[in-house]
């Protein structure tokens, strides 16, 4: 139940088109959903986050939905760039427990 | 924005001897310090969390005796890899948290090699 499973392993975008990362939870108790982008041989750096308050929120390019019923949410990223060519990880944690859960990672390469 | 620092970057050592691996919060007072394990593509695997003055908690199957934790002041934790065996070999990477909200806040990470 403290899982966050995630999909796809990796995808394949040509530029300009629109990348879509999903993941999905099962405990209910989750209350943060944060997305993070990973380039080779650094540390992860946060993206953009969400609360189940809202169903989307949008920061440039990135966007994420949430779909609390569903329990599932997902990042947009739109004109995607060879640029954006990283590895991408949902996580998700609950209360004042500031513990990850992550998702197992989405390898995104975007083709010129 | 915050900014997590980490030193060494890389480091390589002989079997049997021990690493320190530095973690520092350098514009933000970090409550809470995360020490994660990444193999090569995987996930993130959380190691132990520290609360600066207090005992590090660490995650089940972690050994605490082999991976010290110390996380002496707000700016600063630091992880000691006790004799390093060729299988401790892997990326570390710290994260850091303040009170203010619940975003953790990643280092770039330290390579270790064990010969």
């Amino acid at each position: 139940q403290q899982q966050v499973k995630q999909s796809p392993q990796s995808l394949i975008v040509q530029k300009g088109g629109i990348s879509i990362i999903n993941c999905a939870y099962e405990n209910t108790a989750f209350d943060y959903f944060p997305w993070y982008q990973q380039f080779p041989g650094k540390g992860p750096a946060l993206l953009i986050a969400i609360r189940p308050d809202v169903s989307e929120k949008k920061e440039g390019r990135f966007t994420i939905s949430f779909n609390k019923s569903a329990k599932q949410f997902s990042l947009h990223i739109m004109d995607s760039q060879p640029g954006d060519s990283a590895t991408y990880f949902c996580a998700a944690s609950r209360g004042s427990n500031y513990q990850l859960i992550w998702g197992a990672g989405t390898k995104l390469i975007i083709k010129p | 924005g915050a900014v997590v620092s980490q030193h060494p970057s890389w480091v390589i050592c002989k079997s049997g001897t021990s690493v320190k691996i530095e973690c520092r919060s350098l514009d933000f007072q970090a409550t809470t310090m995360f020490w994660y394990r990444q193999f090569p593509k995987q996930s993130l695997m959380l190691m132990a969390t520290s609360n600066e003055g207090s005992k590090a908690t660490y995650e089940q199957g972690v050994e605490k005796d082999k991976f010290l934790i110390n996380h002496a002041s707000l700016t600063l934790s630091t992880l000691t890899v006790t004799s390093a065996h060729p299988e401790d070999s892997s990326f570390y990477i710290c994260s850091a948290s303040g009170t203010m909200n619940r975003e953790q806040f990643f280092g770039p990470g330290t390579r270790l090699t064990v010969l």
